[in-house]
């Protein structure tokens, strides 16, 4: 069991607009502004597409954005396209001794 | 332009360790610090820890505690990550990534299989 809760999958089609949720507590997604998120596509490694919250690194599109409420942090992807198909982690810094967590991960499907 | 290349894959059996590096090159390595990240078979991510290029600290997930060591040579710029004791399930890839803080990873090595099986 995954310590921040993810969708297991969402979907939408070309153009449309998604958002994934990554739900934590106070003492992780609530408490500090260090979720990140990672785009993977199957069979290679995990691409950083979302830092401190809302931070977008050098070179990943605008189509993609982050934000948080309370203990919940979202993921948005706007004009979906073809390659977005992957699926998306959330990550947070914690308190406790585990310093850093994963969500479970959701797989993104354009129809 | 970045990059960090790890070691090849490695079957090992119950009960033994494992050290996979993880080389870079592309940037001042002992300016940024280095994370472990593993993933089991069709499972997620999951953090094993991170440390300091610069200094050598680290920070490890509790459950791995006592069974994990991550170090660096600054002289080769190469991360290591030892595991020991392995188990069964400890059969995942296991990758590096360059880690400006703990919590945030912008560059990943390819990857590294590790199964363990008798």
């Amino acid at each position: 069991q995954s310590a921040l809760t993810q969708p297991a999958s969402v979907s939408g089609s070309p153009g449309q607009s998604i958002t994934i949720s990554c739900t934590g507590t106070s003492s992780d997604v609530g408490g500090y502004n260090y979720v990140s998120w990672y785009q993977q596509h199957p069979g290679k490694a995990p691409k950083l597409m979302i830092y401190d919250v809302s931070n977008r690194p050098s070179g990943v599109s605008n189509r993609f954005s982050g934000s948080k409420s309370g203990n919940t942090a979202s993921l948005t992807i706007s004009g979906l396209q073809a390659e977005d198909e992957a699926d998306y982690y959330c990550s947070s810094y914690t308190s406790s001794s585990t310093y850093v967590v994963f969500g479970g991960g959701t797989k993104l499907t354009v129809l | 332009q970045v990059q960090l290349v790890q070691s090849g894959a490695e079957v090992k059996k119950p009960g033994a360790s494992v050290k996979v590096s993880c080389k870079a090159s592309g940037y001042t390595f002992t300016s940024y610090g280095i994370s472990w990240v593993r993933q089991a078979p069709g499972q997620g991510l999951e953090w094993m820890g991170w440390i300091s290029a610069y200094n050598g600290n680290t920070n490890y997930a509790q459950k791995l505690q006592g069974r994990v060591t991550m170090t660096t040579d600054t002289s080769t710029s190469t991360a290591y990550m030892e595991l020991r004791s392995l188990r069964s399930d400890d059969t995942a890839v296991y990758y590096c990534a360059r880690g400006s803080t703990v919590t945030t990873s912008d560059y990943w090595g390819q990857g590294t299989l590790v199964t363990v099986s008798s």
